[in-house]
């Protein structure tokens, strides 16, 4: 059975103190993995999506990267604006266009 | 602008009487899905459809019902709507090519 697991739950950390967070998956074939942003009472907001195992994906402070059992956000000097749930997903390769996502990791970034 | 709407952003309704909660996006996308997001169970998805009268059950199908007549559109039935149907409710839609998805602001629908 397709599975994603999110890593840790929430995560409180002071502004510019560099962390990672961590989505671990397991898929009968890996066809892309997503990373969310989501806001309090808002749409989830599309950050990135990886391929295959090597991959990385960068966006101002945040970097995507891609193994091929888990996949890290790793968050460089964060400001309180980067407080946020992030999410992350998987699709499948037997399971066109069904996507599983994990609960996420609540992210607070003190002044 | 590129967008996706939902209709309407907050309902509440009683056991039994039929509901819909449309969507539209602009952005010629081939690819639409509903997901529900409840505390604790994170974002579930509901349907999903591939094209135009192509759909498809996700994780949690039971007591919703989809159709995609069009393009842009992909409404959300609800035909004998139960308490336990009380949630946050996502529209999404994204290129076939990529599967990245675009969510709509949600619709917060209350069943009593």
């Amino acid at each position: 059975e397709d599975q994603v697991t999110q890593s840790p739950e929430a995560l409180r950390l002071q502004e510019g103190e560099s962390s990672s967070l961590n989505c671990s998956y397991t898929v009968s074939g890996l066809r892309g993995l997503f990373w969310y942003r989501q806001d309090p009472g808002k749409g989830p907001e599309f950050l990135f999506t990886l391929y295959s195992a090597g991959e990385e994906k960068e966006k101002e402070r945040l970097k995507a990267t891609l193994t091929k059992k888990e996949s890290f956000l790793h968050i460089t000097a964060p400001k309180p604006e980067d407080s946020a749930t992030y999410l992350c997903a998987v699709l499948s390769s037997s399971n066109t266009g069904k996507l599983i996502f994990g609960q996420g990791t609540t992210l607070q970034v003190k002044p | 602008e590129a967008q996706v709407t939902q209709n309407p952003r907050y309902l509440i309704t009683v056991t039994g009487k039929k509901l819909t909660v449309t969507c539209s996006q602009n952005m010629n996308h081939e690819y639409m899905s509903w997901y529900r997001q409840d505390p604790g169970l994170g974002l579930r998805q509901i349907y999903y459809s591939m094209n135009v009268e192509v759909t498809d059950k996700g994780d949690v199908p039971e007591g919703y019902k989809v159709s995609r007549k069009e393009k842009r559109n992909f409404p959300l039935i609800l035909e004998s709507p139960s308490p336990n149907q009380t949630s946050l409710y996502f529209c999404a839609s994204g290129p076939f090519s990529s599967y990245e998805q675009y969510f709509g602001p949600g619709t917060r629908l209350t069943v009593t």
